[in-house]
């Protein structure tokens, strides 16, 4: 099944420490997304890359990083800058480098991952 | 700016009833909207989608309706289901890079 893995499913963390969230698609998608989502609330964006070697802040970078390395893969980093970090993060990918044919603009979404800070 | 938003956060609905929950939209050049469902702790799945060229959208017992003149659209859900319960949100596309703007999302509670 084609599809996007998020791992782990659930994170716990300590105050000052890094982490890292994976996020691995075989859909063959070309853009992929960070959402975080925190409770009651929508999603909102982390950071975005349309390509290999290539990607882009969104609206809450900070404290955040990622690499895009491989088209499949597509991880992301919480480090210690990030001052509220509890959250459930979202991992999303896009066929289509611009949306603009019917289909390609559906983002298809990973099952998430939850993180705790102790 | 970019913003979607909705009406009620929260309904509550009988079994068998019909759903309607609604958005509102800030930007009147977005070229599509979707709808995602999103069950407690998965993540969003596809509902449906409308271009900005429709204004009625029909799928397995949901529609969306689009009104450009008021920036608004709705899902409706017939005949609603137990497993119909979940989150809804709203989405339209952002400035660049396909990314896509949410919003806060409507808890849709299902009584039997």
């Amino acid at each position: 099944d084609g599809g996007i893995t998020q791992s782990p499913k659930y994170l716990f963390r300590k105050e000052g420490q890094n982490v890292t969230l994976s996020c691995e698609q075989n859909l063959n998608h070309d853009a992929m997304y960070w959402y975080r989502q925190d409770p009651g609330q929508g999603l909102r964006l982390i950071y975005y890359s349309q390509i290999v070697n290539d990607f882009q802040k969104g609206d809450i970078a900070e404290g955040y990083s990622v690499s895009r390395e491989k088209k499949e893969s597509f991880p992301l980093t919480v480090t210690s800058a990030q001052k509220n970090p509890t959250a459930f993060y979202l991992c999303a990918s896009r066929d289509g480098r611009d949306g603009s044919t019917s289909g390609a603009n559906v983002l298809t979404f990973g099952a998430g991952s939850r993180l705790t800070v102790l | 700016g970019e913003s979607v938003g909705l009406h009620l956060p929260t309904l509550s609905v009988q079994e068998g009833d019909n759903s309607i929950i609604n958005c509102a939209y800030s930007n009147s050049a977005s070229d599509y909207f979707i709808w995602y469902k999103q069950e407690s702790g998965k993540g969003p799945q596809f509902i449906i989608d409308i271009r900005s060229n429709m204004d009625k959208r029909q799928g397995q017992r949901v529609t969306v309706l689009l009104n450009k003149t008021v920036k608004h659209l709705s899902l409706q859900i017939a005949a609603t289901q137990p497993g119909d319960s979940a989150v809804y949100f709203c989405a339209e596309p952002g400035n660049q890079g396909g990314k896509l703007i949410f919003g806060q999302g409507t808890e849709l509670s299902v009584k039997p």
